[in-house]
């Protein structure tokens, strides 16, 4: 099967400019995460999405940090304006099923972001 | 609070030496524990997970929740078991479960 799909996989920006990610999970998988990683970090959820219905989004800077999954399928997650902290790999996963069960997480090959 | 910790950043062992890559965990409930690998250049994925009690790779993780810990040992390591590891937490949150990483150990062995 196809894996998770994310573009672009890198993106060099100036601050307070905006940026836009995409993520296509596994066909068929429910769940969609969107996960920063910070260089020397490991992954921290930002925003858990349960078909089209946010589920956790507790870590997500809202005042700058958007993200919408349409349809239950593919999902953007924006930046607006970006700040130099911003710089991360920012990965997408996705699941099975969530709900109360672990299920395994597949990971995309995430995008690499850079703000100057 | 949830959290896991990885004290080690770096660990450097030889060919055919055992590896122990340590993780302890912060967490009021039952947890489920995680071993996640990413090799060079590929994608984070899944090594094991506690409840299989599986030995995948010759790699094998034991709960000890007295300990609050889910060390990864590997008796005898190879060069392609150098990766970076990360252990990770499923907490509930809301009723869903989330991922919590620890920051990471980079495992190189060396022939």
């Amino acid at each position: 099967e196809a894996g998770v799909a994310q573009s672009p996989r890198y993106k060099i920006i100036e601050k307070r400019q905006s940026v836009a990610f995409w993520c296509n999970p596994i066909s068929g998988h429910a769940t969609l995460y969107w996960y920063q990683q910070i260089l020397g970090q490991g992954p921290k959820l930002l925003i858990q999405f349960q078909n089209n219905g946010v589920v956790d989004d507790s870590q997500l800077p809202k005042d700058r940090f958007s993200a919408e999954r349409l349809k239950g399928v593919d999902s953007t997650l924006k930046i607006q304006p970006a700040k130099l902290e911003d710089s991360a790999v920012y990965l997408c996963a996705s699941s099975l099923l969530g709900g109360g069960q672990p299920y395994e997480q597949y990971f995309g090959p995430g995008t690499r972001l850079t703000v100057t | 609070a949830q959290r896991v910790t990885q004290p080690e950043k770096l660990l450097s062992v030889f060919k055919g030496a055992p590896v122990e890559l340590k993780c302890n965990y912060s967490y009021s409930g039952s947890p489920e524990l995680f071993w996640y690998v990413q090799y060079s250049r590929q994608r984070l994925q899944l090594l094991l997970r506690h409840i299989s009690r599986e030995s995948i790779k010759g790699f094998t993780a034991d709960l000890n929740k007295g300990e609050t810990s889910f060390h990864l040992k590997k008796p005898f390591a190879q060069e392609e078991d150098s990766a970076m590891y990360y252990c990770a937490l499923s907490g509930s949150s809301g009723g869903y479960n989330k991922l919590i990483f620890g920051a990471g150990t980079r495992l190189a062995v060396h022939p």
